[in-house]
């Protein structure tokens, strides 16, 4: 069964540096997300990408965010200048395939990279 | 635009039954329940799109009333493998889903 997959599961970096988070989603998904989850709370919607753009972003995705599908696979979130309260498990989804209909489809939610930073 | 759930937490013996629910203050196009085990990702359950509508998955079932702005989840005879954190995602018109604050089931043999 096809899934979501996301690299590294652990990453350790130091304040002000820059990361970035990859996720593979799944094949035939046309919509792509990022979401947050600081430990023991809930999950916080960052982002979506659709045809190769931002679709909608929250509060939280300020300049410090970027993303990308830098190819045919793959889609990334960098964080430039890491800060101590960006420590969260980051969870890449995807969804909507072109035999959905484009709002009642589900979404699937890769593994998670847990982000710490020191 | 984030979801309120009820209850935050409950604790319940094998083959009891359980409701959680999930109300919005702004207009639902659909909702989304997903339930996370402790580490791993959230996992699907359901989508509830139009109002009135019920779903059901095994012993897990939610209705969705639209002009209420509210959904419940429905467990019945509920099996240790439904312990977890449930969330439901409200979806306000473009897909991306805001979670609740979760409600924590624990169940015990």
């Amino acid at each position: 069964e096809p899934e979501v997959t996301q690299t590294p599961s652990h990453q350790v970096t130091q304040m002000g540096q820059e990361v970035i988070l990859r996720c593979v989603p799944i094949s035939n998904h046309l919509y792509f997300y990022w979401y947050r989850q600081i430990l023991g709370q809930k999950v916080e919607f960052l982002v979506s990408f659709y045809n190769n753009e931002i679709s909608e972003k929250s509060e939280i995705f300020d300049d410090q965010f970027s993303v990308e599908r830098p190819d045919g696979s793959n889609f990334t979130l960098k964080i430039r200048s890491t800060k101590l309260e960006d420590s969260a498990m980051y969870f890449c989804a995807s969804g909507g395939s072109r035999s959905d209909e484009l709002n009642s489809y589900e979404q699937y939610f890769g593994p998670g990279t847990r982000l710490t930073v020191t | 635009q984030q979801p309120v759930q009820s209850p935050q937490a409950v604790i319940l013996r094998e083959g009891e039954d359980a409701v959680i629910n999930c109300s919005s203050s702004k207009a639902l196009y659909s909702v989304h329940w997903y339930r996370q085990k402790h580490g791993e990702a959230p996992v699907f359950l359901m989508i509830l799109l139009k109002g009135g509508e019920q779903k059901g998955h095994e012993k897990i079932s939610a209705s969705f009333n639209e002009k209420k702005q509210q959904s419940s989840l429905y467990l019945t005879a509920s099996q240790l493998s439904y312990s977890g954190t449930y969330f439901c995602g409200i979806d306000g018109g473009a897909n991306n889903l805001f979670f609740g604050t979760g409600t924590r089931l624990t169940v015990i043999p």
